[in-house]
């Protein structure tokens, strides 16, 4: 069946610029999550939603990341005033229910350059 | 502070050979314990998971072995070929949310 798809697979932007990622999950999960893998920082966790419950943003660096999930389904991550520091891959998870069912399944990610 | 520490950071295997990958945690909220396998511009994939009710569990070539009084885990898999050649990531999870807290990753060659 289709995986976590996410767009675009690459994105370079100018510093200053505003971005928005794109996460697809599998359907069915009601769980999603999004998470951020440089080389400095290695993999780590931005935000999680549940279902039509309040998103949990504990892991945002910042506030200019912001992120939303239409209709329990699409969710897209917006990076405001984007600086180098942002370039990363932003990956994108899904779990069929958390809480219930612990594995996430990851998309192949969007590469962010910021020049 | 680092949650989940992994060593070693690289890895060089000889085909046939185990290779054996280490991590430890420290949040004792933490209660599952996968491990990711991810390939060059590919997303991590979930290779094996593991309770903290369980010892071992085995998966084909792969095992996970856990000490929870030591809280430590680790990956080990049983004659390693050079498709093995991969980034291993551990990582854990507790609590509602059930965000993967992840180690540095462990960069196996399998030579062959």
């Amino acid at each position: 069946g289709a995986g976590v798809s996410q767009s675009p697979s690459n994105k370079v932007t100018e510093k200053g610029k505003d971005v928005e990622l794109r996460c697809d999950p599998i359907s069915g999960h009601t769980a999603l999550y999004w998470y951020r893998q440089s080389l400095g920082q290695g993999l780590e966790f931005l935000i999680y939603f549940q279902g039509n419950s309040a998103p949990d943003k504990s892991g945002l660096p910042s506030d200019r990341f912001s992120a939303e999930r239409t209709g329990g389904s699409v969710s897209t991550l917006t990076i405001q005033r984007t600086q180098q520091e942002d370039s990363a891959v932003y990956l994108c998870a899904s779990s069929l229910a958390g809480g219930i069912s612990y594995e996430q399944y990851f998309g192949p990610g969007t590469r962010l350059t910021v020049t | 502070q680092q949650q989940v520490k992994q060593s070693p950071q690289s890895l060089i295997v000889q085909k046939g050979g185990i290779s054996i990958i280490n991590c430890a945690y420290e949040n004792t909220a933490f209660d599952y314990f996968p491990w990711y396998q991810q390939f060059p511009g590919k997303g991590p994939a979930l290779l094996i998971a593991i309770r903290p009710d369980v010892s071992e569990k085995k998966e084909g070539r792969f095992t996970i072995s856990f000490n929870k009084s030591a809280k430590q885990f680790s990956l080990h898999i049983m004659d390693s070929q050079p498709g093995d050649s991969a980034t291993y990531f551990c990582a854990a999870s507790g609590g509602s949310a059930r965000q993967l807290t992840f180690g540095s990753g462990t960069q196996l060659t399998v030579l062959p």
